[in-house]
């Protein structure tokens, strides 16, 4: 499976401001997930991120709150836009498993974001 | 549509003592099923998955699940309940059909009590 690292691991932000969390991954991928869970809650898929195309993004995200990139197939970024404190979440990022474990996804370890 | 229900938001268990964490999923597709866990302050691991192949479907750490389509139930066993178990369980479902949709029960919060 690959190995998936998100930064920063936590931060503490302004009401306000943005925050971009970047997410890597040690082998090639075609598709990356964004997800968010809410203190207590569980995963909500924010949006698929594949290389070369504009993201995807389920009911109840938008571009412009959640914009993010994917610039190769090893990388990507969300960013949680002029933030509030219901955006105090774990957002995390996750790749489909190799050829033959397509249906499989992993996860980074995310990253815990605090809103004050 | 598919969606994916955890019968019990917290269950309580000694330790040495069996664990069973239900889920139940409706899934227009053959689905894939998985559980992952979550342990506090962690990312989400996968535990085991089912895509048709063995109903029953043995997992890492001693976790086992079972498929059962007559009941459309993949619960989460194992015999014996470790303190290092307790975490949160999430059962998921998923369908490949063209593009990935997955979808995530709301969890399980397992304590293991010494």
């Amino acid at each position: 499976s690959a190995v998936i690292s998100q930064k920063p691991s936590r931060d503490i932000c302004q009401r306000g401001t943005s925050l971009t969390i970047q997410c890597q991954v040690d082998s090639q991928v075609t598709m990356m997930f964004w997800y968010r869970q809410q203190p207590g809650q569980s995963l909500t898929l924010i949006a698929t991120a594949n290389q070369g195309s504009e993201a995807t993004y389920e009911s109840g995200f938008v571009i412009d709150k959640f914009p993010i990139s994917r610039p190769n197939l090893t990388f990507s970024t969300l960013t949680v836009s002029n933030m509030s404190p219901e955006d105090s979440s774990i957002y995390l990022c996750s790749v489909e498993g190799d050829r033959g474990q397509m249906d499989t996804q992993y996860f980074g370890p995310g990253t815990r974001l605090t809103v004050l | 549509a598919q969606s994916v229900t955890q019968l019990d938001s917290h269950v309580s268990v000694s330790e040495g003592t069996p664990v069973l964490l239900r889920c139940n999923y409706s899934s227009s597709y053959s689905p894939s099923l998985f559980w992952y866990v979550q342990h506090p302050n962690k990312g989400l691991q996968l535990l085991l998955k089912y895509t048709s192949a063995a109903t029953l479907v043995k997992g890492i750490n001693g976790f086992e699940a079972e498929f059962k389509k007559s009941e459309t139930s993949f619960h989460l066993t194992k015999p014996s309940a470790h303190m290092s178990d307790a975490a949160e369980y999430f059962c998921v479902v998923s369908y490949s059909g063209g593009y990935q949709k997955v979808t995530f029960g709301t969890g399980t919060k397992l304590q293991v009590i010494p």
